[in-house]
């Protein structure tokens, strides 16, 4: 139980343009949903959590602007990177908790990896 | 920043033998937990310990933390190539939200 899938897994896209990641969980209600970004050979960082219905909450140094966070539905949340700039590129992880699943532990998405030509 | 970091960065080790990652944070948690990546993929949750826990087995993994040091470390006894992955360790505030340390990248040769 409690799996999280994460689409799409690999996007190419022309700087400019705008890119939409999805999370979903499908066995469990994700009340609440993160976002983390992961640079090559680094470690994650919390971009965003979400809770359904309500707007995200950013970390400081991220742009509201830049990346748009949409949790509309208890099984889905999306990232959306606006006119995405090469410096965008990076692994994107989604991870998701809801009850009744056990406090403290999140449950993550196999990842996006977004490259910016 | 509330990231911790983790040392060594990279271990290399024979199957068979123990490896041994350390964590040290910054802030008072709630809670410690431990998280196995592979290559390229998401996060699976190995363990969690809480902050009045000084020490926790799960199968092959053996987890201590000393809150006095703000430091945790995993053990994972008779290593497998299967081992091989990197290893976060993430702390949990009151809010249910994790930082991550800098990560150790094992490397179980067979």
């Amino acid at each position: 139980g409690a799996v999280v899938s994460q689409h799409p897994s690999w996007v190419i896209c022309k700087s400019g343009t705008s890119v939409k990641i999805e999370c979903r969980s499908l066995d469990f209600q994700a009340t609440t949903m993160f976002w983390y970004r992961q640079f090559p050979k680094q470690s994650l960082m919390l971009m965003a959590t979400s809770n359904e219905g309500s707007k995200a909450t950013y970390e400081q140094g991220v742009e509201k602007d830049k990346f748009l966070i949409n949790h509309a539905s208890l099984t889905l949340s999306t990232l959306t990177v606006t006119s995405a700039h090469p410096e965008d590129s990076s692994f994107y992880i989604c991870s998701a908790w809801g009850p009744p699943l056990p406090e403290n532990i999140q449950y993550f998405g196999a990842g996006t990896r977004l490259s910016v030509l | 920043s509330q990231q911790g970091e983790e040392d060594p960065q990279a271990l290399s080790i024979q199957e068979g033998e123990n490896a041994t990652m350390n964590c040290s944070y910054k802030t008072s948690i709630n809670n410690l937990q431990w998280y196995r990546q592979n290559s390229g993929r998401g996060l699976v949750h190995l363990i969690l310990i809480r902050s009045n826990e000084r020490e926790k087995h799960s199968g092959r993994l053996r987890v201590t933390l000393d809150t006095s040091k703000k430091s945790s470390s995993l053990l994972i006894t008779a290593s497998r190539a299967a081992d091989t992955a990197s290893y976060f360790c993430a702390t949990g505030d009151n809010f249910n939200k994790f930082y991550f340390g800098s990560g150790t990248k094992l490397n179980v040769k067979p």
